[in-house]
Parts: structure tokens; sequence; C-alpha cells
């Protein structure tokens, strides 16, 4: 099956800790993007990769951290410094868009919930 | 910033009936998408309109794109309670692709 995966699907983290948001895909996408959701809002756009070994920071990247070592794979690392990091993030891929502003469709993962305790 | 915005926020009809949402953004496109969200879950893409096209169809889906307005609308006709969810549009952005708060439909059987 091609798709895209998230996991944990829930995750719980204390005050202080790092946590890591996995997020893979077989679809052979080069581009690879983290969303951020809050109850009732829209997307918005932490970090994104339109190729293995580069990223680029969106409108909230403050507090946390990706790494692009392979093309299947884009973890995102909330880090203590992230002050309110309860939300829903998600992950998802599309062709590259590197070659102009034409943007293909993103297919999305299911997504995983996290809560600070 | 956000580049699309939909409206209205939240939509409830009868079964049976055609929803229509909207999507106004503020500068140049060269495509407009929309994405359908169901509770707690990722997002499935619906359509993507190019800057040169006026009207779209997919099955009960139907996508009109205004670019002298600056807005497109999203037409479900003969709605079940199936299409209960949420709505986006997505627009290009400087480098990525921008996406609105969306709309809230509820379908009630």
């Amino acid at each position: 099956d091609g798709g895209i995966t998230q996991s944990p699907k829930y995750l719980f983290r204390k005050e202080g800790q790092n946590v890591t948001l996995s997020c893979e895909q077989n679809l052979n996408h080069d581009a690879m993007y983290w969303y951020r959701q809050d109850p009732g809002q829209g997307l918005r756009l932490i970090y994104y990769s339109q190729i293995v070994n580069d990223f680029q920071k969106g409108d909230i990247a403050e507090g946390y951290s990706v790494s692009r070592e392979k093309k299947e794979s884009f973890p995102l690392t909330v880090t203590s410094a992230q002050k309110n990091p309860t939300a829903f993030y998600l992950c998802a891929s599309s062709l590259s868009s590197s070659s102009g502003r034409i943007y293909f469709e993103q297919f999305f993962g299911p997504g995983t919930r996290l809560t600070v305790l | 910033s956000q580049q699309g915005e939909e409206d209205p926020q939240a939509l409830s009809i009868q079964e049976g009936e055609n929803a229509t949402m909207n999507c106004s953004y503020k500068t140049s496109i060269n495509n407009l998408q929309w994405y359908r969200q169901n509770s707690g879950r990722g997002l499935v893409h619906l359509i993507l309109i190019r800057s040169n096209e006026r009207e779209k169809h997919s099955g009960r889906l139907r996508v009109t794109l205004d670019t002298s307005k600056k807005s497109s609308s999203l037409l479900i006709t003969a709605s079940r309670a199936a299409d209960t969810a949420s709505y986006f549009c997505a627009t290009d952005g400087d480098n990525d692709m921008r996406f609105g708060a969306g709309t809230r439909l509820t379908v009630k059987p």
C-alpha cells in the first residue's frame, strides 16, 4: 500500500521534555511538510522540505526542529522551548514544487495528537 | 499568515440539500485546492483548479474560480450525512501552500 504514516497516534509529554513525532511516506515524494492544527483552526506550517538534506522554516518554527536524512522520513521534534505544544500535528507529502509556484496535491497522514501533562 | 479564508465558518443543512462554501484570497495564485477533513483525521484532497480554469467537476463536487474577484466556491450537490466534515481551501504562497481556517459542514439525516 502506498501512503503516509504517522506515529504515535497519541502522545503525552511532560513539561521540559523533548518528543519526536514520526512521519514516513512510500509515495516517492520529494516534498514533505509538518503542520500544526489547534481546535477549530486551520493548518499552520511548521517546517517543510523540498528535497533530502534541506528544509525550510514555516510560519511557526520556533520550538520545533526537523531533519530530512532520507527521502521517505521527516521526523519532527517538539522541544521544551515550545511553550504551548498541545495540538494536532499533521504530516504531508507531495511532488516537489521547487521548480516554481505550481503546487501539487498534498497527501496527509492520520495525525498525531500531542498533549502536555 | 493564511492565504485563503473560507465562508461561512459553519454550515448546517439537511440531507439531500446542496452545500456551498466560499474561499477568498488576497494575492495572485497559480492554483487553488480544496481539501476535506473528518474529525480527528488527516486531510483528503478533493479538487485542484488552476488559475486559467473557471470551473471543475468531480462527482457531486463543483468548484468555481473567479480570479478577478479572488474567490472560489465549492458546491456539494445532494449532500449526504457522510459529507459531514470540515472543508479547507488552499492556495499557493511564496514557497508553499497556505490553508484557510475551514468551513465546518454538518449534514443532518
